[in-house]
């Protein structure tokens, strides 16, 4: 089993759609977790941590779930710009990457 | 300027040769690491190193090599018996008690 794993879309979606995904991981140990946005042939950038309690930043919330070992993503009012791959991130003595989802916002 | 810096960024091999790819930061930043991403795999770990003159394998390692003689400094060579090492290679680096990771901007590598 991946350690991080993520529906890799892509999802298509006009603009000022709210989009929605998630991510597991399999170790249960994991201390933290993030979310990565990555342009086409970019270098990853940190988009957002994931808090226990939930939290936002701007348009974009991120959740946690421990009990069934799932972080979230959801993107409201979608821009154009948010269109990339994003990445799930587990870290426990190492930051563990997903494949990434894919997300295209159309006019 | 701070930052992680990778080079060259395009890289041509012909079969049978080593490389060497070079990562450089000036971010003081003690934990160092490589990745390999291809399409539609994501990115995937082959070292990583936490202090200076110390690393350890990540989960592809077997045809790569590196080495860290100095903070700043994490090369990593793709050897003769990585089968297929045509990829995207990232490195990155981070603080020690800090969740960010900062990458550089990436080598493409082709075998030719």
């Amino acid at each position: 089993r991946k350690e991080v794993e993520q529906d890799p879309g892509p999802f298509n979606v006009p603009e000022g759609a709210t989009v929605a995904f998630n991510c597991t991981y399999s170790n249960s140990a994991s201390q933290s977790f993030f979310w990565y946005r990555q342009d086409c042939r970019k270098e990853p950038k940190l988009l957002m941590s994931v808090y226990s309690s939930g939290n936002e930043d701007g348009r974009f919330t991120a959740q946690l779930n421990r009990a069934s070992q799932y972080i979230s993503l959801l993107i409201r009012d979608s821009k154009l710009s948010d269109s990339a791959t994003y990445l799930c991130v587990v870290n426990l003595y190492k930051l563990s990457f997903g494949a990434g989802t894919t997300v295209t916002v159309r006019a | 300027d701070g930052g992680i810096t990778q080079s060259p960024k395009y890289l041509f091999r012909k079969e049978g040769q080593n490389v060497t790819l070079s990562c450089e930061q000036n971010l003081n930043h003690d934990a160092m690491y490589w990745y390999r991403q291809d399409p539609g795999q994501g990115l995937r770990l082959i070292y990583y190193s936490q202090i200076v003159n110390d690393f350890q394998k990540g989960d592809i390692a077997e045809g790569y090599s590196v080495s860290r003689e100095k903070k700043e400094s994490f090369p990593l060579t793709v050897t003769s018996a990585q089968k297929n090492p045509t990829a995207f290679y990232l490195c990155a680096s981070r603080h020690g008690t800090s969740p960010e990771a900062f990458f550089g901007q990436g080598t493409r590598l082709t075998v030719v």
